[in-house]
């Protein structure tokens, strides 16, 4: 089945710099990509994704990016702020089910 | 619209006892899934659903039962808890099952002693 590997499971950042999380899957079928943000004892909530017919959307500070050849996918949020800290999970999938990553945890320190 | 609702959110249940872990949406969503979190392992998919009446097996589906009656509900039963089934679980509903975001629920975490 498919695997999804995400890089790195830990990242810390200074307010207003950026963080880049990236993510590797195996199927070539995949063809659609989302980007879920989970705060502590809450559940995932999608932040943004992105399709296969796409090569980089963007939404305020946060963006995505997708190199099908590479089969690799990468999330941008610029300017961050203590609010961004949270995990986030990468996921990928084909049409049959989400496979997700393992999470990043993000921590934005002032 | 309350979204994806999960009760309860916290159990503790002693090793052999059996519980009902509720999910509702009302968003008219086909798709329903269950997945349980372990620090490290990620989302786990254990059944999913995609429509009343039809449900089948993800990834980690053993000790775990689910049924779909109706379109807005989706029960996730452990038959005989076991400490390996400790975990924060999460119902998650969907447009669609593989290419739409997902909605999920708050989560329920059990611990299973």
């Amino acid at each position: 089945g498919e695997n999804v590997e995400q890089h790195p499971s830990t990242l810390s950042v200074q307010e207003g710099d950026s963080a880049v999380i990236k993510c590797t899957y195996s199927d070539s079928a995949s063809n659609y990509f989302p980007w879920y943000k989970q705060e502590l004892g809450k559940g995932p909530q999608l932040i943004i994704d992105i399709r296969s017919n796409v090569g980089e959307k963007k939404d305020q500070r946060i963006a995505v990016t997708l190199n099908k050849t590479a089969k690799h996918f990468s999330l941008h949020i610029t300017e961050t702020q203590p609010e961004d800290s949270a995990v986030y999970f990468c996921a990928s999938s084909s049409g049959y089910a989400l496979n997700f990553g393992k999470g990043t945890s993000l921590l934005v320190t002032p | 619209n309350a979204g994806v609702t999960q009760t309860p959110k916290f159990q503790v249940l002693k090793t052999g006892q059996s519980m009902t872990l509720q999910c509702a949406q009302d968003m008219n969503h086909e798709y329903m899934s269950w997945y349980r979190q372990d620090p490290g392992m990620g989302l786990r998919l254990i059944h999913y659903s995609v429509g009343a009446g039809i449900t089948d097996q993800g990834e980690v589906p053993n000790g775990y039962n689910v049924s779909r009656s109706t379109t807005e509900d989706f029960p996730l039963r452990l038959l005989s808890a076991a400490p390996s089934q400790t975990s924060v679980y999460f119902c998650a509903s969907s447009y669609n099952r593989g290419n739409y975001g997902y909605t999920f629920g708050s989560g329920t975490r059990l611990t299973v002693v």
